[in-house]
């Protein structure tokens, strides 16, 4: 079993560009979380999802950023038009149910925006 | 979910036990502590979880207070790779939107020779 897979591990965007992030679960999981971790603070919430289904989305800001996990393939987060404050590793997580035990995570991907 | 107060930072030295407290004060009846930890700019990692029983598993023991108000991380005999922010968590284990883990500052563990 791989793990939560994120994809790419590294990724630099100039300003006003998208980035998408990808996150794999692991086998057997439906249910996808993804965190932000900016520079010396704690992970945050921004979003979880089922299954073709948002579920949660309270921590996402309004503008600009979107999540999305297809029936087939990875999940998805885009940052359309990234700005500086962007810049931060972005943590995904899985777990079976979505009672969150078991949660896993994923390496993240840090978005540095230049 | 409850709030959580962790101390900033803590030291240890390599081969005892590490103690790492956590107050919940505002803990409800159906809420769970979970730890996690962080080390090194890696994903946060899963280390045990509990409601009112101590846990113990081949990472760490839990100690929760018989009011449930605090509780203690114990690494029995730390070594240096268990260098990392510790996060003390509370929350619902339940389906749907209480899925999500609300992380604080956590308590950053040296563990030196």
């Amino acid at each position: 079993n791989a793990g939560v897979m994120q994809n790419p591990r590294h990724l630099v965007r100039r300003r006003g560009q998208e980035a998408r992030l990808r996150c794999s679960p692991m086998k057997g999981h439906s249910h996808v979380y993804w965190y932000r971790q900016l520079p010396e603070e704690g992970l945050k919430f921004m979003v979880y999802l089922q299954k073709e289904n948002i579920i949660d989305e309270s921590g996402m800001p309004k503008e600009r950023f979107s999540a999305e996990f297809p029936k087939e393939g990875p999940s998805i987060l885009r940052i359309q038009q990234v700005v500086r404050g962007d810049s931060a590793a972005y943590f995904c997580a899985s777990s079976q149910d979505g009672r969150g035990n078991g949660y896993t995570f994923g390496s993240g991907t840090r978005l540095t925006v230049v | 979910d409850a709030k959580t107060t962790q101390p900033p930072s803590m030291d240890c030295a390599e081969g005892r036990a590490a103690n790492l407290p956590c107050n919940h004060s505002t803990i409800s009846g159906n809420e769970y502590v979970y730890w996690y930890r962080q080390i090194h700019s890696q994903g946060p990692q899963y280390i045990i979880h509990g409601l009112k029983n101590n846990e113990t598993n081949e990472m760490a023991s839990l100690i929760i207070t018989e009011d449930r108000k605090s509780s203690t991380l114990i690494l029995p005999h730390a070594t240096l790779r268990d260098t990392a922010v510790y996060y003390c968590i509370v929350r619902v284990a339940a389906l749907g939107t209480a899925s999500k883990l609300t992380f604080g500052t956590g308590t950053r563990l040296q563990v030196t020779l």
